[in-house]
């Protein structure tokens, strides 16, 4: 099955720098890769998902990019703000079949002021 | 607010023991999602329904089971309860009718302390 690794576990930036989450999957077959993000004590909510067709994509100040070839895919935020704070979750699943995510194990990102 | 319900939010037995989550998905949503959060652990996949059958199964221990009743709504039964089965219990909802983004809708939780 799908095995998803996310990387770093923790990462501490000062606040207006740009902050990187990497992750790689296993499953070549899968082709849809969203990114959650966690605040303390909440739910997980969708910020940004990306198709396997397409290589990048951009929402204002978050990004996610994809490489098939090498099976992984990374998220980009930046000028961070204290409130980017939180953990912050990488997923792969198979589009259009309702397939289940899988995800990595969560970056926890502080931005400090 | 999500709009998908979990209840009860917070729950505290003893080893040993049973009980049932329960979700009510958003409407119109067909598929529901069991997830697993442990203290620094990630959200592990446990279960996913489509319209009352199990569509995939991951890493559920033999002594949780969980539907979907015609209604839409699911329990996730846990039973013989561990201390390490302590844990923040995510359901969550998707829709294959609306475009099928594929984006999952998460319920606030069901906090579940074994002492």
């Amino acid at each position: 099955g799908e095995n998803v690794e996310q990387h770093p576990s923790t990462l501490s930036v000062q606040e207006g720098d740009s902050a990187v989450i990497k992750c790689t999957y296993s499953d070549s077959a899968s082709n849809y890769f969203p990114w959650y993000k966690q605040e303390l004590g909440k739910r997980p909510q969708l910020i940004i998902d990306i198709r396997s067709n397409v290589g990048e994509k951009k929402d204002q100040r978050i990004a996610v990019t994809l490489n098939k070839t090498a099976k992984h895919f990374s998220l980009h935020i930046t000028e961070t703000q204290p409130e980017d704070s939180a953990v912050y979750f990488c997923a792969a699943s198979l589009f259009n079949q309702g397939g289940k995510l899988i995800f990595g194990q969560g970056t926890e990102l502080s931005v400090k002021p | 607010d999500s709009g998908v319900t979990q209840t009860p939010k917070h729950l505290i037995t003893a080893t040993g023991q049973r009980v049932t989550l329960r979700c009510s998905p958003r409407s119109g949503d067909l598929s529901v999602y069991w997830y697993q959060q442990s203290l620094d652990q990630g959200l592990q996949f446990l279960i996913q329904y489509y319209n009352g059958e199990e569509r995939a199964k991951g890493n559920i221990l033999e002594r949780f089971s969980a539907q979907q009743f015609p209604d839409l709504h699911s329990e996730l039964n846990l039973s013989s309860l561990e201390l390490g089965d302590s844990a923040l219990y995510f359901c969550a909802s998707s829709s294959r009718s609306q475009g099928n983004t594929g984006e999952l809708f998460f319920g606030e939780g069901s906090r579940l302390t074994v002492l």
